[in-house]
């Protein structure tokens, strides 16, 4: 069976300084990730994934994440916060089966605050 | 390319009433469409996995008969939500997987008074 939990319900940084985002994942197989955000109201929007190539993944508005098989973790980071970023974000594992849906952690709640 | 979009976006309706949501694939053709549900403050909850032409797999506790679903092409997998009562009241979002991946229509804001 495969599972993500999500460390954090809530983290607050402070504009410019870094942001750590933890995620760990359970799974049988090489399990593909995801980390999506959600602005209020919004839809889903794809930061990242990790499909079994480099470990160091880089996505969209400078986020990266280390796929780490020995902790089974995919923690989500950047740099630098910006008041933008201030939103809900996913961590998400597929099963990599046909017709099988996404498992979705709980979200982690991102503050940022100037 | 990849675009999903869901019609409408919101929706008010009366209680008792019935609502259709639409999930569009735009520009490809999803093997699998799913619906999910989202309360306030909370993550995703799949709802039911849809496939073209065939009857949708609910999750276990939700109604089939009152959250209907029907996939009639590749490109279009609709949600109805019949008798709508406002504990129905929630954030819908559908996806849909080709190939290459999975991709999130917008959501639809449902509010039943």
């Amino acid at each position: 069976a495969q599972s993500v939990t999500q460390l954090d319900s809530h983290v607050s940084v402070s504009e410019g300084t870094p942001v750590l985002l933890r995620c760990n994942y359970s799974s049988s197989y090489s399990p593909s990730l995801f980390w999506y955000v959600q602005h209020p109201n919004k839809g889903l929007q794809l930061l990242l994934k990790y499909t079994s190539a480099a470990t160091l993944v880089k996505g969209i508005n400078g986020f990266e994440a280390e796929f780490k098989k020995s902790e089974t973790s995919f923690h989500l980071t950047k740099p630098s916060a910006h008041m933008s970023d201030a939103a809900e974000y996913f961590c998400v594992v597929s099963p990599n089966q046909a017709g099988t849906a996404l498992i979705f952690g709980k979200g982690t709640t991102l503050s940022v605050s100037s | 390319g990849a675009v999903v979009s869901q019609h409408p976006s919101w929706v008010i309706c009366k209680s008792g009433t019935s609502v259709k949501i639409e999930c569009r694939s735009l520009d490809f053709q999803a093997t699998t469409m799913f619906w999910y549900r989202q309360f306030p403050k909370q993550s995703l909850m799949l709802m039911a996995t849809s496939n073209e032409g065939s009857k949708a797999t609910y999750e276990q506790g939700v109604e089939k008969d009152k959250f209907l679903i029907n996939h009639a092409s590749l490109t279009l997998s609709t949600l109805t939500v019949t008798s709508a009562h406002p504990e129905d009241s929630s954030f819908y979002i559908c996806s849909a997987r080709d190939g290459r991946g999975e991709y999130f229509g917008p959501g639809t804001r449902l509010t039943v008074t």
